[in-house]
């Protein structure tokens, strides 16, 4: 596709419950990454792909967090055991060698 | 610890002014900054960015210059048009570009360009 595209753009979820967030990034861009987006903050960095090196995870608030990407394009982002403060905009974007091009966002909302 | 600060909110000013939203940072690893500007239910869209080498960079109606000693940059939009009406963000990273960096983000400043 021409663009990010993320999946689902809206999910409401009971606390407690898992999720699983998905980003298709721009054919060939070798990086990815995941912020996302509390209300009232700014973009806050979770964890970047780059090509098959290992993830940079520093990002993640918790052990609730993980993400894959498989076969360097697809990336799904999980959040297990969703609390009320994992409720946010959860942003991907990719790049090839310099500047990001974001998704639209998929806003998580836990009640 | 916030290493980057935009401490507007929001802005508004009137179609045709200058438009100034500001930016300071903390931490002096940080060599390359961005502006992104961000449209309800859209994703952030990359606007202009300027290594540390310089201290000014142009494109069209947006200018962002950087004050390294003040650890402070800013970025003009003249003449403002209502079409520049979104959240802006400042963002930073520690590497003069290149798809291997992760960027620390601002809050963000709401512009609103009244006509």
């Amino acid at each position: 596709g021409a663009g990010v595209s993320q999946s689902p753009s809206n999910k409401v979820t009971e606390k407690g419950k898992d999720v699983e967030l998905r980003c298709d990034p721009i054919s060939g861009h070798t990086a990815l990454y995941w912020y996302r987006q509390s209300l009232g903050q700014g973009l806050e960095f979770l964890i970047y792909f780059q090509g098959n090196s290992a993830p940079d995870k520093s990002g993640l608030p918790s052990d609730r967090f993980s993400a894959e990407r498989t076969g360097g394009s697809v990336s799904t982002l999980t959040i297990q055991r969703t609390q009320q403060e994992d409720s946010a905009v959860y942003l991907c974007a990719s790049s090839l060698r310099d500047g990001y091009t974001f998704g639209s966002g998929t806003r998580l909302t836990v009640v | 610890d916030q290493q980057v600060k935009q401490n507007s909110p929001s802005l508004s000013v009137q179609e045709g002014r200058i438009s100034i939203l500001n930016c300071d940072y903390t931490n002096s690893m940080f060599d390359y900054f961005l502006w992104y500007k961000k449209y309800p239910a859209e994703g952030p869209t990359f606007l202009i960015s300027i290594s540390s080498i310089k201290d000014k960079n142009e494109d069209g109606r947006f200018t962002v210059f950087l004050n390294k000693s003040a650890k402070h940059l800013s970025l003009h939009i003249v003449p403002s048009q209502p079409g520049d009406s979104a959240v802006y963000f400042c963002a930073a990273s520690g590497t003069t570009g290149g798809s291997n960096y992760k960027l620390t983000f601002g809050k963000g400043t709401l512009l609103t360009v009244n006509p």
